[in-house]
């Protein structure tokens, strides 16, 4: 069993829909959440950063973590055609990590 | 500030032989990281270094694989002989000292026929 697990999608939405993006891990000693948003042929960039358990808000962006069932989300409302890309959630059980373990990525489509 | 520069950006190559990436981390980061991303296995860390120091290489596949930073504007990560099943992109990315988020660079598509 890997340590996260991401349903790879894709995941295809009409413009304007709410997405939701979700993971899910086994180890326990995981506090810091991340969620990273990669576009085609380019690198991953960090697009959320939570630490523990909540939400945390980021204009149309909100990640949630739920750590009593080792379950973390990522919301997208308003959805674009530019947030079609593959997103990637990671953790780690330290902050300003170096051993970041990452999500397969989901890849998500937005239809205008 | 130029981000994370990465070279070759596309490398196609013959099994057997030797294959060099190069890459050049944000001026001022103490951290660098290398990845090996594929469809398989998702993003994988092989090595990072700190302060041009490796401290952890446990996600390097095999001999087969080095890395090296011999100042803290350079790495390289080296495959020698590469086989086709090291086809893949190979992501450098760096990070300061006090942070959490770590900058990718473009990526170099590695592919070993």
């Amino acid at each position: 069993q890997k340590e996260v697990e991401q349903d790879p999608g894709p995941l295809s939405v009409p413009e304007g829909a709410i997405v939701s993006l979700n993971c899910t891990y086994s180890n326990s000693a995981f506090q810091y959440f991340m969620w990273y948003r990669q576009y085609s042929r380019k690198g991953p960039e960090l697009l959320m950063y939570t630490y523990s358990s909540g939400n945390k808000e980021d204009g149309r962006f909100t990640a949630q973590v739920d750590k009593s069932s080792k379950y973390i989300s990522l919301f997208i409302r308003d959805s674009q055609p530019s947030d079609s890309a593959t997103y990637l959630c990671a953790m780690s059980p330290y902050s300003s990590a170096s051993k970041i373990i990452f999500g397969s990525g989901t890849r998500l489509s937005i239809r205008p | 500030d130029a981000g994370v520069i990465q070279s070759p950006r596309h490398e196609v190559t013959e099994m057997g032989q030797e294959v060099t990436l190069r890459c050049k981390p944000i001026s001022g980061h103490d951290y660098l990281f290398w990845y090996r991303q594929t469809m398989m296995r998702g993003l994988e860390l092989l090595i990072y270094f700190n302060n041009n120091v490796p401290i952890d290489d446990s996600g390097m596949p095999e001999d087969r694989f080095s890395a090296k930073m011999p100042n803290a504007s350079f790495s390289t990560l080296k495959i020698q002989p590469s086989e086709p099943r090291d086809s893949a992109v190979y992501f450098c990315a760096s990070r300061p000292s006090l942070g959490e988020t770590q900058y990718f660079g473009p990526g170099t598509r590695l592919l070993v026929l």
